[in-house]
């Protein structure tokens, strides 16, 4: 099966400026993570999906990161204005349902961003 | 809120010999998941074992194995005769049970190295 499929690989903007992610789950997958990974420390999640719905966004900072996921299926990071702090990969993971705990996360390779 | 910890940022290992990483979780849950990812260079992160809280049988995966000791709240990975492939950076995971909501908090990593 395809995996977790995540664009662009890389990014460089300055700060202030705006930047999307896009992810696209694997197939069937109906709930989707989003992490943010600073250098030097483990994933850290910003917002869970159910289908289109959100289950738990307590750690996205929301006055300027947003997420959508539209049908159920893509999903976009959106981080307007970017700080310097923002610089991280993102990840996106799926898995085929929450509440299936032997249903482990798949992730994509990520999105490397760097703020100048 | 659950912590995970991983008190060895680099670890290496001679190729062929044992090595075991070190984690440890605080919890006040009698019911979870716990994982071990692994992380290649700019590469994506991949499942390597899992353990549920409720069996007392430590999980093993031809070459992965763990100790898991819930009283002690520790969950250590062993790689036997490693190979240049295990280089990578491994994350232990805590998942919390929680239908409809489903966490995973990860620890900051080890960075283990295969010397040839």
């Amino acid at each position: 099966e395809a995996g977790v499929a995540q664009s662009p690989r890389y990014k460089i903007i300055e700060k202030r400026q705006s930047v999307a992610f896009w992810c696209n789950p694997i197939s069937g997958h109906a709930t989707l993570y989003w992490y943010q990974q600073i250098l030097g420390q483990g994933p850290k999640l910003l917002i869970q999906f159910q289908n289109n719905g959100v289950v738990d966004d307590s750690q996205l900072p929301k006055d300027r990161f947003s997420a959508e996921r539209l049908k159920g299926v893509d999903s976009t990071l959106k981080i307007q204005p970017a700080k310097l702090e923002d610089s991280a990969v993102y990840l996106c993971a799926s898995s085929p349902i929450t509440g299936a705990s032997n249903q482990p996360q798949h992730f994509g390779d990520g999105t490397r961003l760097s703020i100048l | 809120a659950q912590t995970v910890t991983q008190s060895q940022p680099e670890m290496s290992v001679q190729e062929a010999e044992t090595v075991t990483l070190s984690c440890t979780y605080d919890t006040s849950e009698s019911d979870y998941y716990l994982f071990w990812y692994k992380q290649p260079p700019s590469r994506q992160m991949i499942l390597v074992i899992r353990q549920e809280a409720y069996k007392q049988q430590n999980a093993t995966e031809n070459r992965f194995s763990v100790n898991f000791q819930k009283a002690a709240k520790s969950f250590s990975l062993k790689i036997s005769d490693s190979q240049l492939g295990d280089a990578a950076m491994y994350f232990c995971a805590y998942l919390r049970i929680n239908f409809g909501n489903e966490k995973l908090t990860f620890g900051t990593g080890t960075r283990l190295t295969i010397i040839p």
